[in-house]
Order: C-alpha cells, then sequence, then structure tokens
C-alpha cells in the first residue's frame, strides 16, 4: 500500500522567510513518481513538480526548491523569500510507475501555508 | 490554455436526491478522475477511467458512480445523496495510454452540501 504522510498541517510564516514542507512516503515499488501540488483559494490543484524515483537531483524553479531523498523517503519543498501569493494549500502525492499517464495518485493531507505581510 | 471544468461551484442537494456532477476537459485527455477532497484527508480517489465507457473504482467508490459516453466529459453520480457526502469534489484529466505519469489537470471543484 501506498502512503503519503504530511505532517504539519498548517504554517504561518512572514513574508521574506524561507519554509520548507515535509513530505515522506512510503512504497514497496522500486519506480514510482512524486508530485507536489498547490492549490489557492480559487480551489483548483496546480502543478508544481513530478521526480521519478530514479532521479534524485535536487531541483529549483525559481524562489522554489525541491529536495529528494530516497534514503529518508523525504521530498521536501522550500519556498525562498516568501511572498503573500504563496499562501495556498500545498500537497505531496504519489503515483505508481505507469504507460497509462497515471494510476492512482496518493495524496497526503496537505499543509496550509499562510504567509503573512 | 489547458481546461478542466466542473458544471457548479456550489451545490446544495436534500438527502434522498440523485445528483450529477459534471466534468469536462478540453485537452483531449484520456484519462480522468473524481476526487473527494475533506479536511484532514487530503484528497481520495473515488472513481477513474481510461476511456470512453471504461471506469475503474478507486479508493472510496460506495455510494457512487460514474458515466463516460464522450472523451471529454465525465461524470459523477450520487444515486441517492447523503449527509455524509457532504464535501469538496475535483475533477482531474491527464494524458492517457503512452505517457508516463504525466500531471493531472484539475477543476476548481464542487462543493456539494446535502442537508
Amino acid at each position: 500500500a501506498q502512503k503519503v504522510t504530511q505532517a504539519q498541517t498548517e504554517i504561518s510564516v512572514v513574508e521574506k522567510e524561507d519554509v520548507t514542507l515535509d513530505c515522506v512516503y512510503e512504497t514497496r515499488d522500486t519506480t514510482y513518481y512524486l508530485f507536489w501540488y498547490k492549490q489557492p483559494p480559487s480551489g483548483e490543484l496546480v502543478f508544481l513538480i513530478r521526480r521519478n524515483s530514479f532521479d534524485e537531483q535536487n531541483e529549483i524553479s525559481g524562489r522554489y526548491s525541491w529536495n529528494f531523498q530516497k534514503s529518508t523517503s523525504s521530498f521536501n519543498f522550500t519556498i525562498t523569500a516568501s511572498q503573500v501569493v504563496d499562501s495556498a494549500v500545498y500537497f505531496c502525492a504519489l503515483d505508481r510507475l505507469s504507460n497509462f499517464g497515471n494510476e492512482k495518485l496518493t495524496f497526503g493531507t496537505g499543509t496550509r501555508l499562510t504567509i503573512i505581510p | 490554455d489547458v481546461k478542466v471544468t466542473q458544471s457548479s461551484r456550489y451545490l446544495v442537494k436534500r438527502t434522498g436526491e440523485k445528483v450529477f456532477l459534471e466534468c469536462v476537459q478540453d485537452m483531449d485527455h484520456e484519462n480522468m478522475f473524481w476526487y473527494r477532497q475533506d479536511p484532514g484527508l487530503g484528497l481520495r480517489l473515488i472513481y477513474f477511467s481510461y476511456d470512453v465507457k471504461m471506469k475503474e473504482k478507486g479508493d472510496i467508490p460506495e455510494g457512487y458512480s460514474v458515466s463516460r459516453e464522450k472523451k471529454e466529459r465525465f461524470s459523477l453520480i450520487l444515486e441517492s445523496a447523503s449527509t455524509n457526502q457532504t464535501s469538496m469534489y475535483l475533477c482531474a484529466s491527464s494524458k492517457g495510454r503512452g505517457s508516463l505519469n504525466t500531471e493531472a489537470f484539475f477543476g476548481q471543484g464542487t462543493r456539494l452540501t446535502v442537508v
């Protein structure tokens, strides 16, 4: 069975601070994919990043960076110099390898991030 | 611009009513999904479909059914709505066969209240 744990239910930081959102996953598969999605107040989830289990390189995209560590089954997300627009609920998700586009994404419970101006 | 559109943002229905939630995507995606989002539980998969007229049960299919008569449209049906089905419902779509674990695109959600 697959499982994703986001232990931080809510985080509040002051604007311009850095913040890290934790994600720990469980799977018996050797090949899998990890995702992060952002859900702003408008409601629709927005894709941020996809990472497969063979690629442990960290990734940076502007103020966003992701740290994938297979040894600890973690895929953490850091926002540098946070802005009010970063306020949202963030979901980490896990998917089995599939050539049908997706298997069944398993989501964590989400972390609500509030950036205080 | 890619789009997944859900027919209603907010819906209020009575217990026992038959409820239809509609979802349309304009990306020619093969895969479509229905999730339910509840506080503290994240998103849970209700049903998904890899092709027209195809459906597969997700993790919580009880009390729901789906219909996919056309590629672009995926309907979620609550046969007899109950108060424990009050929730946010999210539709998603993604590329299908031949695409390796692509990202899913989500609609804006339908907040359903059953009274």
